[in-house]
């Protein structure tokens, strides 16, 4: 079945450092990938999404090219601030709205 | 326009009482579903609908009823709640045009302890 893969967390950066937080995919046919973001106490909101291999998705800085040779969706920001500290999700999507494959999740901190 | 909403925030069980849990959307969102939030394991699929009076079940549906009797309304019931349970539930609406699906919409969650 369809799979997401994130690396580990938590991920602590001090802030304006880059921010790469990788994402893997094992999918049928050719899924649209999303990354989602929940900030403390609240619910997911969609960062950025990519619909066909080689689209890159981007949204507040942050940025994701959907990589279909090495199914591949990471998520990069040049420079993070205090504010994006959350946990980020990878999804994807194939053949409806019900097929939608979350991954674990990496939380971020970034310190002043 | 409040998009998802669920009620309550949080709300503490005991094994084998029932409860439901409440999410409206008015954005006339023809798909809603339910997840629940467990650490290490992402989201997952509990039940979900495709519209009005259409509801099918997700990854994780037992221990769960649904209806959809309106565009609106989702409700989520537990039937006789067990630990297993405790958890984060998110209800998330979408759309479609023209066969293309959209992202998920959330609501802000509710924290269930079942003790």
């Amino acid at each position: 079945g369809d799979s997401v893969t994130q690396m580990e967390g938590p991920v602590t950066l001090s802030e304006e450092a880059f921010l790469t937080i990788n994402c893997t995919y094992t999918a049928t046919g050719y899924p649209s990938l999303f990354w989602y973001v929940q900030y403390p106490g609240e619910g997911l909101q969609l960062l950025l999404k990519a619909t066909k291999a080689d689209d890159k998705g981007s949204n507040k800085g942050f940025e994701a090219t959907y990589r279909k040779e090495t199914t591949s969706f990471h998520l990069e920001k040049g420079s993070v601030q205090v504010s994006d500290s959350a946990v980020y999700f990878c999804a994807l999507s194939t053949g409806g709205y019900q097929k939608v494959t979350f991954g674990t999740g990496t939380k971020l901190q970034v310190i002043p | 326009n409040a998009g998802v909403t669920q009620t309550p925030k949080f709300q503490v069980l005991k094994t084998g009482q029932s409860m439901t849990l409440q999410c409206a959307q008015d954005m006339n969102h023809e798909y809603m579903s339910w997840y629940r939030q467990d650490p290490g394991m992402g989201l997952r699929l509990i039940h979900y609908s495709v519209g009005a009076g259409i509801t099918d079940q997700g990854e994780v549906p037992n221990g769960y009823n649904v209806s959809r009797s309106t565009t609106e309304d989702f409700p989520l019931r537990l039937l006789s709640a067990a630990p297993s349970q405790t958890s984060v539930y998110f209800c998330a609406s979408s759309y479609s045009l023209a066969g293309a699906f959209y992202e998920q919409y959330f609501g802000p969650g509710t924290r269930l302890t079942v003790t």
